[in-house]
C-alpha cells in the first residue's frame, strides 16, 4: 500500500530552528508537496520538490532525497504564527496525491 | 471574491437530512476536488471533477452525492449521514487535474452529525 509517515506533534521555541520530516512508500513518484494549515483555515501551499536536494524559500526550506523516501521541511527564526499543522503529500504514478495525516507545530515563547 | 470559497462554513443535521456544501473558485481553473479531513487522519480524496467530468470516486458512500455544473461551481449534498461523517470537508482546485499543479483549498465546512 501507499504510506506516508511524519511525526505527529512537535513543539519548538519562538526564534529557534525545527525540522519535519516526512517519509514515504508510494507507486511511483511525481513529486512533494509541503502545505501549512492553521487551525480552523484552509491548507495553503509552501513548497513543491521533485528533484533531490534543498530548495529554500526565505524562512522554510525543503529538502529531498528520491532514492531514501525521504523529505523535510526546515522552518528557520520561528515566529508564533508558524504555529500550524504541516501536510506532507506525495503524487504517485497516476499524478494522485497521497496525503500524511500532518504534523501539529507547536511554538513556545 | 477570490481564491475558493466553500458554504456554509459550519452545520449541524440529523440523520435523516439533506443538505449541501457549496464550493466555487474564482480562479479559473479546471478541476476540483472534495477531500474529507479527520482529526489526525490524512486527507482523503472524496471525488474529483476535471472539465466537469467526474474523474474520481475513491469508493465514497452513496449517502455522499457530488455535482459539478460548470468549471466554477461544486456541489456536494449530503442524505442519511452517520455520526462517523461528522467531520472537516474541504473543496480545492487546481489549473488541471492529473499534474503537479498546486491545489487550491477553501476553508471547508465543519459538519456535525447528531
Amino acid at each position: 500500500g501507499q504510506n506516508i509517515d511524519q511525526p505527529t506533534e512537535m513543539t519548538a521555541t519562538e526564534g529557534a530552528i525545527v525540522q519535519i520530516n516526512c517519509t514515504y512508500q508510494t507507486s511511483g513518484f511525481n513529486g512533494l508537496f509541503w502545505y501549512q494549515q492553521h487551525a480552523g483555515e484552509a491548507p495553503t501551499f509552501l513548497s513543491y520538490n521533485v528533484l533531490d536536494g534543498l530548495e529554500e524559500k526565505g524562512r522554510f526550506s525543503s529538502f529531498l532525497s528520491r532514492s531514501k523516501g525521504y523529505s523535510y521541511l526546515l522552518l528557520k527564526e520561528l515566529q508564533m504564527k508558524d504555529s500550524a499543522s504541516y501536510l506532507c503529500a506525495v503524487l504517485d504514478s497516476n499524478y494522485q496525491l497521497i496525503w500524511g495525516a500532518g504534523t501539529k507545530l507547536i511554538i513556545k515563547p | 471574491e477570490t481564491g475558493v470559497t466553500q458554504t456554509p462554513r459550519h452545520l449541524v443535521m440529523g440523520m435523516t437530512n439533506k443538505k449541501s456544501l457549496k464550493c466555487e473558485q474564482h480562479l479559473g481553473h479546471n478541476a476540483m476536488y472534495w477531500y474529507k479531513q479527520s482529526a489526525k487522519k490524512p486527507l482523503e480524496l472524496m471525488f474529483v471533477y476535471s472539465l466537469e467530468e467526474r474523474v474520481e470516486n475513491n469508493s465514497v458512500p452513496s449517502r455522499f452525492s457530488p455535482e459539478c455544473p460548470n468549471s466554477s461551481h461544486l456541489f456536494l449534498h449530503l442524505h442519511t449521514l452517520q455520526p462517523e461523517d461528522s467531520a472537516l470537508y474541504l473543496c480545492a482546485s487546481s489549473l488541471v487535474q492529473g499534474d503537479y499543479n498546486e491545489q487550491f483549498f477553501g476553508p471547508g465546512t465543519r459538519l456535525t452529525v447528531l
